[in-house]
């Protein structure tokens, strides 16, 4: 049974591109969770998903940040205009959605802004 | 602010002895505490958990303890092995009514090395 799955491992962008993250979850579960984890500090909430839904976005920046969860395919966190402050370990995690709080991780992806 | 702390970035303890992590909270609305191992350059793992009905859990050489009164757990490894070396986050979770609703709130890490 496969874990949760994020690529790219490794990213790296210059100063106002695009950036792209995707997420898999564990086969069953049908909850996302995308945290962000600057250096030297804990993991920060951004937002949490259900398929073709946005739940909850209180953590997310309100501007060139966004995230979806379609029907088919992985999640996607969005990063338009990257800036040298985006650069950060980015985890996804999962949930089978069934009442329970524990929430799996993904190995995340680190972006690099140049 | 910080509603989860770690206040020890580190903690170093011999093979074989106990380790103690510990994690302070401040929000009283928090009713579920969990406990994630991270390793280097990987995603932090599910340990153990505890709901605030409890006031122990134990899994194996894990062990989490919770004081609500003084909000406040505990994380016990006995015995401690050099496997155990890595970044241990604890992390609360609040009821949807009150402004939670499934998302983590994680605290800053301590950094455990079991020596040999």
């Amino acid at each position: 049974n496969a874990g949760v799955m994020q690529n790219p491992r490794h990213l790296v962008r210059r100063r106002g591109q695009e950036a792209r993250l995707r997420c898999s979850p564990m086969k069953g579960h049908s909850h996302v969770y995308w945290y962000r984890q600057l250096p030297e500090e804990g993991l920060k909430f951004m937002v949490y998903l259900q398929k073709e839904n946005i739940i909850d976005e209180s953590g997310m920046p309100k501007e060139r940040f966004s995230a979806e969860f379609p029907k088919e395919g992985p999640s996607i966190l969005r990063i338009q205009q990257v800036v040298r402050g985006d650069s950060a370990a980015y985890f996804c995690a999962s949930s089978p959605g069934d009442g329970t709080y524990e929430q799996y991780f993904g190995p995340g992806t680190r972006l690099t802004v140049t | 602010d910080q509603q989860v702390k770690q206040n020890s970035p580190s903690l170093s303890v011999q093979e074989g002895r106990i380790s103690i992590l510990n994690c302070d909270y401040t929000n009283s609305m928090f009713d579920y505490f969990l406990w994630y191992k991270k390793y280097p350059a990987e995603g932090p793992t599910f340990l153990i958990s505890i709901s605030s009905i409890k006031d122990k859990n134990e899994d194996g050489r894990f062990t989490v303890f919770l004081n609500k009164s003084a909000k406040h757990l505990s994380l016990h490894i006995v015995p401690s092995q050099p496997g155990d070396s890595a970044v241990y986050f604890c992390a609360a979770s609040a009821p949807k009514l009150t402004g939670g609703g499934n998302k983590l709130t994680f605290g800053t890490g301590t950094q455990l090395k079991v020596e040999l």
